[in-house]
């Protein structure tokens, strides 16, 4: 694998689920993202990690969990979502630090909460 | 706090001609970069091209070129020759420092359409 991969790529889910997502990536980054693209909004920064620290929470309701093992892999474990939380949660990664760095995106996970 | 305006929707062009797609964003910072990332449909986002706030000189990469006008706070992309492959969503995205130092912000996203 290369680049930035995240699982599953689709994930349908009720409200009373709990699921997470995976991200890993392969180019030996020390920040992770999390991001939500939903239709005809903005891409949303969830979360930042720098060196496995969670450096940024914008403003992120708690029924989204990230975790971030080591630099490599960063998780979003969800748990009682509503329908409005249905978009795709895009991964990404920057060698971290500066501001003229180059983020990496995975393929994103399109998420349906029923 | 930072915000970045995308105010074309949609846009389309023909093959081989050239498209400019607009963008306009606001900072507080004086030490920041500015991105043109692209979105192919059903594959992962790639950097475009990047420009430092610093720098006057407008960033090209090959048939990509940015029109940087500072003190209007605008950051268009132009694409030249336009290819088939270069349709997709265009995002610009600003990266400051300060309180959003390492946040990147942005835009509501331009689709572009090109037609053979």
């Amino acid at each position: 694998e290369t680049g930035v991969t995240q699982t599953p790529r689709h994930l349908v889910m009720g409200m009373t689920n709990k699921k997470s997502l995976k991200c890993e990536q392969h180019l030996g980054h020390n920040a992770m993202y999390w991001y939500k693209q939903s239709a005809k909004k903005p891409l949303e920064l969830m979360f930042v990690y720098n060196f496995k620290e969670q450096t940024e929470n914008n403003s992120v309701p708690s029924r989204f969990s990230p975790e971030c093992p080591n630099s490599s892999h960063l998780f979003l474990h969800l748990h009682t979502l509503q329908p409005e939380d249905s978009a795709l949660y895009l991964c990404a990664s920057s060698q971290g630090g500066r501001l003229r760095e180059e983020q990496f995106f995975g393929p994103g996970t399109r998420l349906t909460v029923l | 706090a930072q915000t970045v305006t995308q105010s074309q929707p949609e846009m389309s062009v023909q093959e081989a001609e050239t498209v400019t797609l607009s963008c306009t964003y606001d900072t507080s910072e004086s030490d920041y970069y500015l991105f043109w990332y692209k979105q192919p449909p059903s594959r992962q986002m790639i950097l475009v091209i990047r420009q430092e706030a610093y720098k006057q000189q407008n960033a090209t990469e090959n048939r990509f070129s940015v029109n940087f006008q500072k003190a209007a706070k605008s950051f268009s992309l132009k694409i030249s020759d336009s290819q088939l492959g270069d349709a997709a969503m265009y995002f610009c995205a600003v990266n400051a420092g300060g309180t959003s130092y390492g946040k990147l912000t942005f835009g509501q996203g331009t689709i572009l359409t090109v037609h053979p």
